[in-house]
């Protein structure tokens, strides 16, 4: 299994510009999450999914839309990139079970940076 | 709001030695914790979980302790190589019955000398 992969590695986008960022996972997992990861702030929910066709927000929602088409994709897209959304996001994704383990697999990461 | 913290941003040990990461959360209902191992450039990775209704889970060179009358967990690493050297980050499930969504910690960065 690749396990989550993320596109791109990196990205530059001019203030007002939109992107999408692209997440996938082979391992058929139903819960999927976007994360940003700013320094001295930890990682925040941006986003996330319980199965196809289910999303909802996370605690930084604003500026950022999400669709889950399949169990194996969940791109996040940049609406108006403004330089507040440079950051690191990370998508990740784990089973459903009842009374967990919750423990989520996350991707490598995509570097954007909004000038 | 309910939050999940850590004591210290910053710990450097010498290879060999033991470390102890710290954790502080504020909510007591809380039932789960995790603990992630990020490494520089890489996504988080999972290290160790453990119920609230353990004190104690060891995994292989980790150990994590939960003391519920002062909410603080911990994560001991034996040994510590250089390979350890990441932030860690102690997470647990958002309360309220969404366990899809975890907060996080800020992250202790663990530096290990050789």
């Amino acid at each position: 299994n690749a396990g989550v992969t993320q596109t791109p590695k990196f990205q530059v986008l001019k203030t007002g510009q939109s992107m999408t960022l692209q997440c996938a996972q082979d391992m058929n997992h139903e819960y999927m999450s976007w994360y940003r990861q700013d320094p001295g702030m930890g990682l925040r929910l941006i986003h996330y999914s319980v199965g196809a066709g289910i999303t909802d927000q996370g605690e930084v929602p604003n500026g950022y839309n999400v669709s889950r088409s399949t169990t194996e994709d969940f791109p996040l897209r940049l609406l108006s990139a403004a330089p507040s959304q440079t950051s690191v996001y990370f998508c990740a994704s784990r089973r459903r079970i009842a009374g967990g383990p919750y423990e989520q697999y996350f991707g490598p990461g995509t570097r954007l940076t909004v000038t | 709001g309910e939050s999940v913290g850590l004591h210290l941003p910053t710990l450097s040990v010498q290879e060999g030695d033991n470390s102890i990461i710290n954790c502080a959360y504020s909510n007591s209902a809380s039932d789960y914790f995790i603990w992630y191992k990020q490494e520089s450039g890489k996504g988080p990775q999972f290290i160790i979980d453990i119920r609230s209704n353990m004190d104690k889970r060891q995994g292989q060179r980790v150990t994590v302790l939960l003391n519920k009358t002062v909410k603080h967990l911990s994560l001991q690493i034996a040994a510590t190589q250089p390979g350890d050297s990441a932030v860690y980050f102690c997470a647990e499930p958002v309360s309220g019955g969404s366990n899809y969504k975890l907060t996080f910690g800020k992250g202790t960065l663990l530096t290990v000398n050789p």
